[in-house]
């Protein structure tokens, strides 16, 4: 079982719509991240998040860390947010992270 | 400065060449890390330097040779790699678990 399990792995949605995905994990962590990559390209973070709930824009970020889980929002969808999401998680003092396989969203107009 | 910078962007080189890949920050964070990312996959961590000393080598080849000459800078030297070795080669840095986290956008070799 993989340490890091993200849903869906693969969603296409309407332009204007409500998107969520999913990451549970199985270890312990000390922050988990939300990143965005686009085709061939490098990694953005997104989101740091060790409790509670972040907000940049029309993306809004969850966890709870005691079911051990963590959502991404996407109010208001929009073709340009089609990308891979992908949901790391931080473990031990080195910061190294372990990823998710990610999310690949594509929005259609 | 927010930005990790790689270069180069793009890499071509052949089984018996020697290159290196090159990575620099300059926002303080005292964690650095190479990770390699094959099409359609997360990535996976190769090493982390921790102020400027190699904390983690994820049982990485010998054919790769990481080094920090000092805390802005994290060098990849690559020697006799195979053509299984071509993908996309991230740096990132952080402050060691106080966040920052930040990727640069990758070196994409291709081994020929």
């Amino acid at each position: 079982k993989n340490e890091v399990e993200q849903s869906p792995q693969n969603l296409t949605a309407q332009e204007g719509e409500f998107i969520t995905i999913n990451c549970s994990y199985s270890v312990g962590i000390s922050a988990l991240h939300w990143l965005q990559q686009h085709p061939g390209g490098g990694i953005v973070s997104l989101f740091m998040l060790s409790s509670g709930k972040k907000k940049h824009g029309r993306l809004i970020a969850t966890i709870n860390i005691q079911e051990k889980h963590s959502s991404l929002h996407i109010t208001a969808s929009h073709p340009r947010d089609s990308a891979v999401y992908i949901c790391a998680v931080a473990q031990g003092s080195q910061g190294n992270l372990i990823f998710g396989k990610g999310t690949k969203l594509s929005v259609k107009p | 400065d927010t930005e990790v910078t790689q270069t180069p962007k793009h890499l071509v080189m052949g089984m018996t060449n020697k290159k290196s890949l090159k990575c620099e920050q300059h926002m303080g964070h005292r964690a650095m890390y190479w990770y390699k990312q094959k099409a359609k996959k997360p990535p996976e961590l190769m090493f982390v330097y921790s102020y400027e000393k190699l904390s983690i080598n994820e049982s990485v080849p010998s054919r790769f040779s990481p080094e920090c000459p000092n805390s802005s800078l994290l060098n990849l030297h690559l020697h006799a790699l195979q053509p299984e070795d071509s993908a996309l080669y991230l740096c990132a840095s952080s402050h060691l678990g106080l966040g920052g986290y930040t990727f640069g956008s990758g070196t994409r070799l291709t081994v020929v």
